[in-house]
């Protein structure tokens, strides 16, 4: 089945430590998203990338940065700089960022403070 | 700036009940418009989207209502079931400058048996 993969589920982060959130897909999607969801809140865009070795910062990007090696990947890493980690992550892709494409989402990390 | 206004924040309704929540734009330039159907610790699923060429869409038990000149749509859900239950979101992109979603605050609805 084709779809997107997040892992892990949960995350814990320590003070001072940079942690990093996968993002799989096999949609053969040329696009991918990172969102972050407080509760009772919608989703914020923090990165996308619109093709291999390129990305755009969105909204909230301070305090996370991204890398896009391969079409299927697109990792996330909070940073110790971003000083209010906690909350759930989710990473979509699309076909494009033209046409209207739906975007598909994974099923999220939730990332808490130990 | 919050360019996309969704109320109510959360929804009770019967089963059976007509469920309706409502989302308002800014951005005139704005001409798609999806909705999404999230479940705890899951990640949104589109659910149903319209374009701005008409006013209404319908899917099964889910239509879309769209008010251009009021820049406003509406999500209503009829016969409306337990399994409903769930977190929706309204959302809104320009075609012309790609495919970058502004999503709603998000409604939490709950139907009762």
């Amino acid at each position: 089945d084709g779809g997107i993969t997040q892992s892990p589920k949960y995350l814990f982060r320590k003070e001072g430590q940079n942690v990093t959130l996968s993002c799989e897909q096999n949609l053969n999607h040329d696009a991918m998203y990172w969102y972050r969801q407080d509760p009772g809140q919608g989703l914020r865009l923090i990165y996308y990338s619109q093709i291999v070795n390129d990305f755009q910062k969105g909204d909230i990007a301070e305090g996370y940065s991204v890398s896009r090696e391969k079409k299927e990947s697109f990792p996330l890493t909070v940073t110790s700089a971003q000083k209010n980690p906690t909350a759930f992550y989710l990473c979509a892709s699309s076909m494009g960022l033209v046409e209207r494409q739906p975007q598909h989402f994974g099923d999220g990390t939730r990332l808490s403070i130990l | 700036q919050q360019q996309v206004k969704q109320s109510p924040q959360s929804l009770i309704v019967q089963k059976g009940g007509i469920s309706i929540i409502n989302c308002a734009y800014e951005n005139t330039a704005f001409d798609y418009f999806p909705w999404y159907q999230q479940f705890p610790g899951k990640g949104p699923a589109l659910l149903i989207a319209i374009r701005p060429d008409v006013s209404e869409k319908k899917e099964g038990r889910f239509t879309i209502s769209f008010n251009k000149s009021a820049k406003q749509f509406s999500l209503h859900i009829m016969d409306s079931q337990p399994g409903d239950s769930a977190t929706y979101f309204c959302a809104a992109s320009n075609g012309n400058a790609g495919n970058m979603l502004t999503f709603g605050g998000g409604t939490r609805l709950m139907v009762k048996p």
